[in-house]
């Protein structure tokens, strides 16, 4: 089963806290797993593509691990600020070489207060 | 300039009616996807080309038909609108490797009254 899901739901946090979300996934055949930052009304954007077990990204106070061998994938933002709100997406590639296709988990939603 | 940009952003029509949405990227990419937002907001893919070929079809219905003139544009057409059509429509494009990040057009919200 293509199976992505993401926890918890949704997250409310104030600034300055830090927090982090989880992200599982089936992990046989793996090759890679995205995360995404999704504002309202906006488009989803790439913050991380992670290929290798034991991968940690950093983008300023966002970072992300990676456990391919269990299935699981953390992502961290420290300090939390107001900008921060958003729904997170990830998504674990699956197919073969060029014909890859992305299956999404339902997303993390977090509410950064004032 | 716009990477993925799609067209019209919004759209209402009434049920039975035939539309299309279209998508263009500029970003020299092979391969473009349509994405469904479901009731549940999950985005699901729907099919995706490399190059103008079709290379994946979910099990979507046969009123939904991709065209792509050439490697830069992804139509999607729509036959005989249903009420469970209505969501919003995603189109992305990447790069020919299958690690590649795919970037998001803006959306179209497609209302079927």
């Amino acid at each position: 089963i293509l199976n992505v899901e993401q926890s918890p739901q949704s997250l409310h946090v104030q600034e300055g806290d830090s927090t982090n979300f989880t992200c599982s996934f089936p992990s046989s055949n793996f090759y890679a797993l995205h995360w995404y930052r999704w504002e309202t009304a906006k488009s989803p954007e790439a913050l991380f593509v992670m290929t290798l077990n034991g991968d940690e990204k950093k983008k300023g106070r966002i970072s992300a691990t990676l456990n391919t061998k269990e299935g699981y994938s953390y992502l961290y933002i420290k300090g939390s600020q107001p900008e921060d709100s958003a729904t997170y997406l990830c998504a674990r590639g699956y197919g073969s070489s060029n014909t890859g296709k992305l299956i999404f988990g339902q997303g993390t939603t977090l509410q950064v207060k004032p | 300039d716009t990477a993925v940009s799609q067209t019209p952003k919004y759209l209402v029509t009434q049920m039975g009616n035939d539309k299309s949405i279209k998508c263009e990227q500029n970003l020299g990419h092979d391969t473009m996807y349509w994405y469904k937002q479901d009731s549940k907001k999950f985005l699901k893919i729907m099919f995706s080309y490399n190059n103008k070929e079709l290379i994946i079809n979910e099990t979507v219905p046969n009123r939904f038909s991709p065209k792509s003139p050439d490697k830069a544009h992804l139509n999607l057409h729509i036959n005989s609108l249903e009420l469970g059509d209505s969501a919003v429509y995603f189109c992305a494009s990447k790069d020919r490797d299958r690690q590649e990040t795919q970037y998001f057009g803006p959306g179209t919200r497609l209302l079927v009254l």
